[in-house]
């Protein structure tokens, strides 16, 4: 079956600390798989999406995230956390048939 | 362009009534999807509507139906309301077809309670 699971669900940085936020999934065909970013009483955003082309992807407000196939990881990174940052952020993945599921979420805290 | 809008933004329910939440996707966007968001169990899909035609369904109770009408812009109802109901109800669109990847933009949901 198709899952994916995210490791933490708070993370706490220091302003200016690296953020990496850690995200798990499972598929048996290659994967398309998402990042967004909620914050309060707002829809979904995405940051970045992977879609095999390189796996390396960068998406906005400095956020990255690198594709491990042998890892099956596709972990989110920034190497500057911001206050703004502060929000609650999915990974997705795009499991055919028109269907996305998504992470359960992780909250990340900054601390000034 | 236009962001996905959905009405109302909030609303207030007693158990055992009926719903409709309305969703407007971005322009040129054909495909809409719905999700229930809560704390417990997260985002859950609900089912995804293109062209008038329900392609996907998540797996939830027949109360939950929706819509999409020739312009895109979808409905969905919940009837005989159940406190479990309480939720944030999320409309995504995307330009569908064969587009691939699904990248999907959200609208800011509309916060349900039931009481």
């Amino acid at each position: 079956a198709q899952s994916v699971t995210q490791l933490g669900s708070h993370v706490s940085v220091s302003e200016g600390a690296l953020v990496l936020l850690r995200c798990n999934y499972s598929s048996s065909v290659p994967p398309y798989l998402f990042w967004y970013v909620q914050y309060p009483n707002q829809g979904l955003q995405l940051l970045l999406k992977y879609t095999s082309a390189a796996t390396l992807v960068k998406g906005i407000n400095g956020f990255e995230a690198e594709f491990k196939k042998s890892e099956t990881s596709f972990h989110l990174t920034k190497p500057s956390a911001h206050m703004s940052d502060a929000a609650e952020y999915f990974c997705a993945l795009y499991t055919g048939g028109f269907k996305t599921i998504f992470g359960a979420g992780t909250r990340l805290f900054v601390k000034a | 362009k236009a962001g996905v809008t959905q009405t109302p933004r909030y609303l207030i329910k007693t158990r055992g009534q009926q719903v409709t939440l309305s969703c407007s996707p971005i322009s040129g966007h054909r495909s809409v999807s719905w999700y229930q968001q809560t704390p417990g169990q997260g985002l859950q899909f609900l089912f995804e509507y293109f062209s008038e035609t329900q392609r996907n369904k998540g797996n939830f109770p027949g109360r939950f139906s929706g819509r999409q009408f020739s312009n895109s812009r979808s409905e969905m109802n919940v009837s005989t309301l159940e406190l479990g109901d309480s939720a944030l109800y999320l409309c995504a669109s995307s330009l569908g077809g064969q587009t691939i990847p699904y990248e999907q933009y959200f609208g800011p949901g509309t916060r349900l309670t039931v009481t």
